[in-house]
């Protein structure tokens, strides 16, 4: 079975902060990479699909990249609304989610 | 815009089964697969199985083959998860999923509010 990681855990950053979360497969999945938001007592929010296909009505602050193994997504500049925790989840096969990655404001 | 509408919170025994609705309003159902996702207190996001109502065939994660079933009834545009021999374990929060695509293996754009299930003796 592909395993899924993500790097840090967990991180706190400050307002207007470049934040980069990274997500690992431990086999090729192509670009089959999507990023949820999830803040705490909600549902959780598709932000980006096929690695780095912005969903519709999500802020361009938030961008993904990555093929294959190696993924990252991108918030250009971080905004208190932001805190959350985000999770990857590939597709190529049964669907599998990282462990995700607390984000908070310094 | 489609809405996923899940039935309300249940409290189960050991050994019982639960069975969870997701009622689709206000676009196409049939076409797209709905997934059911689970999330137990504190932890993250585990795929359980999906189906693409048209075809009517699910796809079960290993982990929860033989103990997960998920059927939909398209007169009234709902997907139903049962799962059986309930063990505590399985207290989580149970969601369903649309996907962005016509398939089964795929992200998830709409999301139901979501059903707590509690698993208590």
């Amino acid at each position: 079975d592909i395993q899924m990681t993500q790097s840090p855990s967990s991180l706190s950053a400050s307002v207007g902060d470049r934040v980069t979360i990274t997500c690992r497969a431990s086999q090729g999945i192509s670009n089959y990479l999507a990023w949820y938001q999830q803040k705490p007592g909600k549902v959780p929010k598709l932000l980006i699909y096929a690695a780095s296909t912005l969903q519709s009505g999500v802020p361009s602050r938030f961008s993904g990249s990555g093929s294959g193994t190696d993924f990252t997504l991108t918030i250009s500049s971080l905004q208190p609304e932001d805190v959350a925790t985000y999770y990857c989840q590939k597709y190529n096969s049964a669907p599998f989610f990282g462990p995700g990655t607390k984000v908070d404001i310094k | 815009q489609v809405q996923l509408v899940q039935s309300g919170a249940e409290v189960k025994k050991p050994g019982s089964s639960v069975k969870v609705s997701c009622k689709a309003s206000g676009g196409t159902f049939s076409s797209y697969a709905i997934s059911w996702v689970r999330q137990a207190p504190g932890q993250g996001l585990e795929w359980m199985g999906g189906i693409i109502p048209i075809f009517g065939t699910a796809n079960y994660a290993q982990k929860f083959q033989g103990r997960v079933t998920i059927t939909t009834d398209e007169s009234t545009s709902t997907a139903y998860m049962e799962l059986s021999s309930l063990r505590s374990e399985d207290t989580a929060v149970y969601y369903c999923a649309r996907g962005v695509n016509y398939n089964l293996l795929d992200a998830f754009d709409i999301w139901g509010q979501g059903t707590m299930v509690t698993v208590s003796s």
